[in-house]
């Protein structure tokens, strides 16, 4: 057990739907990571926030955003889903204090858009 | 632009065996180089990592890699499989400055099965 934990565990919803993915960090903790898993692409990095503030951006869609809340956990928000977005979804946390960014990843949350 | 290249999709071998599982990136310098396990339903589990120092590094389950600079390698590897050790290999570099500062890069994956 990492100490991440990714609510829900499976989403399965249609097509022009938005939902919210929800993670919080290990304690201690101040950045999060959002990462995507699809066939596709592999694992890409989609985001990142320290503290409340968005700190990096990577291949993350416009339909998606995110945020981090002043407890530090984190949601990630997709909206009008289309069918290539199912995927699963890791969120990942890393602690400031360690220089190598070590990343420690949450079960995931697998989404399936019909 | 940073890359991670695992030439092995799919890996088959016997319980008992030795294992090396490939990795090659493109960096500009020396980056965080780490490999992660991800078992059928979970998540990616940490098995190793090197910063700097000896380049080879130890990790969990009995799973070492070397780095090596002049290749821009940093293979797994395994004196002897486990039929446990069945799952998916990710190598992953992640930047050490700059603006691509705390994202992880990471390979496509090697798929291990292990025969009893």
């Amino acid at each position: 057990d990492s100490g991440v934990t990714q609510t829900p565990k499976h989403l399965i919803t249609a097509t022009g739907q938005r939902v919210t993915l929800r993670c919080s960090p290990r304690s201690g903790d101040l950045s999060v990571y959002w990462y995507q898993q699809s066939l596709d692409q592999g694992l890409q990095f989609l985001i990142q926030y320290y503290n409340g503030e968005e700190r990096a951006k990577g291949n993350i869609l416009e339909r998606f955003s995110a945020q981090q809340f002043p407890d530090l956990h984190s949601e990630l928000n997709l909206s009008s889903l289309e069918l290539g977005d199912s995927a699963l979804y890791f969120c990942a946390s890393s602690d400031p204090g360690l220089e190598h960014n070590e990343q420690f990843f949450g079960p995931g949350t697998r989404l399936t858009v019909l | 632009a940073q890359s991670v290249t695992q030439p092995d999709i799919h890996i088959t071998v016997s319980e008992g065996a030795s294992l090396e599982l490939r990795c090659n990136y493109s960096y500009g310098a020396t980056p965080y180089l780490f490999w992660y396990v991800q078992s059928p339903g979970q998540g990616l589990q940490l098995l190793l990592k090197y910063f700097s120092g000896d380049t080879l590094v130890q990790g969990i389950k009995g799973f070492e890699a070397e780095f090596k600079r002049s290749q821009s390698s940093f293979n797994l590897r395994k004196p002897s499989v486990h039929w446990s050790d069945a799952a998916e290999y990710f190598c992953a570099v992640g930047a050490r400055r700059g603006s691509t500062l705390g994202r992880l890069y990471f390979g496509r994956g090697t798929q291990l099965t292990v025969w009893p």
